[in-house]
């Protein structure tokens, strides 16, 4: 049982590039949410998704675009980045019951130069 | 807006001492409560989930408790080894109907943890 699969672990970017962070579950899991992980600020959530098809924007979506056209996958892509996007981004899946922990993927750590 | 709040940031402890993390937070009107760990540069590891309705839960050496009513929660390591080094993050999952609403963690920043041989 994999649980949450990141990729890729490592990216340094351009300022101005696009890319796509992949995130894969395989706990059939409806819920799965996107934070970023940055120094004195905690993690803070992105986007989100409660099932195939929906999604929704979190605390923090400027310049990130989501999609989920499976259960399994839930890519996070950066339009244009920026280098306040340099970030670790971390990927989370849940059960549709609230009484369910989160599961988190190894992360994704993004340098924006 | 829920806020959690982690202290101490940072605690130094010799090897076999046993010690208490604290998390706080604002609004008791949550699911449960999560402790996770996180060594340097990897991702997050869930130790313990305690729902609003039980006062503490148990895993090895680890044991959680939770106050709801005073939005309180503690992690009680036992025996502390070097290999228990690392970053604790406590996270809430609040029940509301807005927004990103009980979808949503909201953590705190976290209790960087070291042990000494």
């Amino acid at each position: 049982n994999a649980g949450v699969t990141q990729t890729p672990k490592f990216q340094v970017l351009k300022t101005g590039q696009s890319m796509t962070l992949q995130c894969a579950q395989d706990m059939n899991h409806e819920y799965m949410s996107w934070y970023r992980q940055d120094p004195g600020m905690g993690l803070r959530l992105i986007h989100y998704s409660v099932g195939a098809g929906i999604t929704d924007q979190g605390e923090v979506p400027n310049g990130y675009n989501v999609s989920r056209s499976t259960t399994e996958d839930f890519p996070l892509r950066l339009l244009s980045a920026a280098p306040s996007q340099t970030s670790v981004y971390f990927c989370a899946s849940s059960s549709s019951t609230p009484f369910e922990g989160y599961t988190f993927g190894s992360g994704t750590r993004l340098t924006v130069v | 807006k829920q806020e959690v709040t982690q202290i101490p940031a940072a605690l130094s402890v010799p090897e076999g001492e046993n010690l208490v993390l604290n998390c706080s937070f604002t609004d008791s009107a949550i699911y449960n409560l999560q402790w996770f760990r996180q060594d340097p540069g990897k991702g997050l590891t869930s130790l313990l989930l305690i729902q609003s309705s039980q006062r503490e839960q148990t895993s090895g050496r680890l044991n959680a408790s939770l106050d709801k009513s005073s939005g309180r929660s503690t992690l009680y390591i036992a025996a502390s080894q070097p290999g228990d080094s690392a970053t604790y993050l406590c996270a809430v999952r609040q029940i509301t109907y807005s927004g990103a609403g009980s979808y949503q963690l909201t953590f705190g920043k976290g209790t960087k943890l070291s042990v000494i041989p």
